[in-house]
């Protein structure tokens, strides 16, 4: 079945950059699209951007762009999100999800979240 | 790319029907047919209930239902169940590579 692991919880303080990792199993990593999606304590879904496992070809959010970093590890089945000049306010909990179909956002598979909190 | 727009809050009795209501612009909802739901319980990741407007993932009861109209996509859940009490989040491809959610929606079972 497919399953999405993602590395443990980050405390970051203010300007620093973080790394969350997530590792695909159960299916082709290279055939589907890899989404990253936040959510700040108890507010909504925030689409942060995509990567293709296959070529590496990335799209971020237009208010992500120049501090976030999507990669991928096609030996390990692993994509990485790297946000960079961190702020209170990028604590959240990060999902990485994959798309069901191409890129159009049928999130099907949702890794279990990683909770990064930024403080001083 | 602004947030799609969602009613914060829904309600209704067990065995009722309620809908919820999904709206953007021309270019993201009314552009492309990708609007997908997903339903979140508290501390829990998402789960996709419809994608392509109104298909249904294998597993998710016949009770959710999606569709569109213009810019608005809606989510109708019919006979309301306690279990069905979540957040409920629409999004929809924006083209260029880009998606975006709405801002969500608590469903209250009374």
């Amino acid at each position: 079945q497919v399953q999405l692991v993602q590395s443990g919880a980050e405390v970051k303080k203010p300007g620093a950059s973080v790394k969350v990792s997530c590792k695909a199993s159960g299916y082709t990593f290279t055939s589907y699209y890899m989404h990253w999606v936040r959510q700040a304590p108890g507010q909504g879904l925030e689409w942060m951007g995509l990567i293709n496992p296959s070529g590496g070809g990335t799209g971020y959010a237009q208010k992500f762009q120049g501090r976030v970093t999507m990669t991928r590890d096609t030996s390990t089945s692993t994509v990485y999100m790297e946000l960079s000049s961190l702020r209170s306010e990028d604590t959240a909990v990060y999902y990485c999800a994959r798309d069901l179909t191409g890129k159009r956002g049928y999130l099907d598979s949702w890794g279990q979240g990683t909770l990064v909190t930024v403080s001083s | 790319q602004s947030a799609l727009t969602q009613p914060p809050s829904a309600s209704g009795s067990p065995g009722q029907s309620v809908t919820i209501s999904c709206t953007g612009t021309s270019s993201d909802v009314g552009g492309y047919n990708y609007v997908s739901w997903y339903q979140q319980h508290p501390g829990k990741a998402p789960k996709l209930m419809i994608y392509e407007v109104t298909k249904r993932p294998s597993g998710v009861p016949d009770r959710f239902s999606g569709s569109k109209s213009g810019n608005t996509a809606s989510l109708t859940v019919s006979g309301l169940q306690a279990e069905d009490e979540a957040d409920y989040y629409c999004n929809s491809y924006a083209g260029n590579n880009n998606v975006v959610f709405g801002g969500g929606t608590k469903l209250t079972v009374l």
